[in-house]
């Protein structure tokens, strides 16, 4: 089955600096890639996702790159802020109804 | 709006117990999901349910069980709880047979002693 694996498990930056978090998959019939965001205490919610015939995403300062021969894509956010402090996790969808999830990765901005 | 609801936010149940956690979705979602969500491991698929009456094995079933009787309703049943079933649990929805944005439920952290 379909093996999602993310990267780094936790990142802190300074306000205002990128942040980039990777996440690599297994099964290459996966064609529908989520990030989801979940702050503390909160449920997680989608904030970009792609699909297998765009290579790359952008939604202000959050932006998706895939890579489909690779099998990576990554979460790109620029200009970060305090509140984009939170958990993000990124998935792939290998078969109609299913979705592998990322271990998740810790995101600190320090102000 | 998506609305994806919890039965409860918090659950302490005793070693043995029979536990039910219900999710209820109001829009009209074909398919629905059970995760548990664990440090370090993200969140793993109990179950997932794509048609009234249908569901399908995760990754991680086994001590669960799940119900769906009706499109709106789907619920997770641990028919004897064990301490490593303590969690956090979130339930999911989404639409279609497309691979869609699932919706989360608040979530139940369920207490097992």
């Amino acid at each position: 089955g379909e093996n999602v694996e993310q990267h780094p498990s936790t990142l802190s930056v300074q306000e205002g600096d990128s942040a980039v978090i990777k996440c690599t998959y297994s099964d290459s019939a996966s064609n529908y890639f989520p990030w989801y965001k979940q702050e503390l205490g909160k449920r997680p919610q989608l904030i970009i996702d792609i699909r297998s015939n765009v290579g790359e995403k952008k939604d202000q300062r959050i932006a998706v790159t895939l890579n489909k021969t690779a099998k990576h894509f990554s979460l790109h956010i620029t200009e970060t802020q305090p509140e984009d402090s939170a958990v993000y996790f990124c998935a792939a969808s290998p078969i109609l109804w299913d979705m592998r999830f990322g271990a998740g990765t810790r995101l600190t901005v320090k102000p | 709006d998506v609305k994806v609801t919890q039965s409860s936010r918090y659950l302490v149940k005793r070693t043995g117990e029979k536990v039910f956690l219900e999710c209820v979705q109001d829009m009209d979602h074909e398919n629905m999901f059970w995760y548990r969500q664990d440090p370090g491991l993200g969140l793993r698929l109990i179950y997932f349910s794509y048609d009234v009456k249908m569901k399908e094995k995760g990754d991680i079933p086994e001590g669960y069980s799940v119900s769906r009787e009706k499109k709106e309703r789907f619920s997770l049943i641990l028919e004897s709880a064990s301490t490593n079933q303590t969690s956090m649990y979130l339930c999911a929805s989404s639409r279609g047979q497309l691979r869609e944005t699932q919706y989360f439920g608040p979530g139940t952290r369920l207490l097992v002693l």
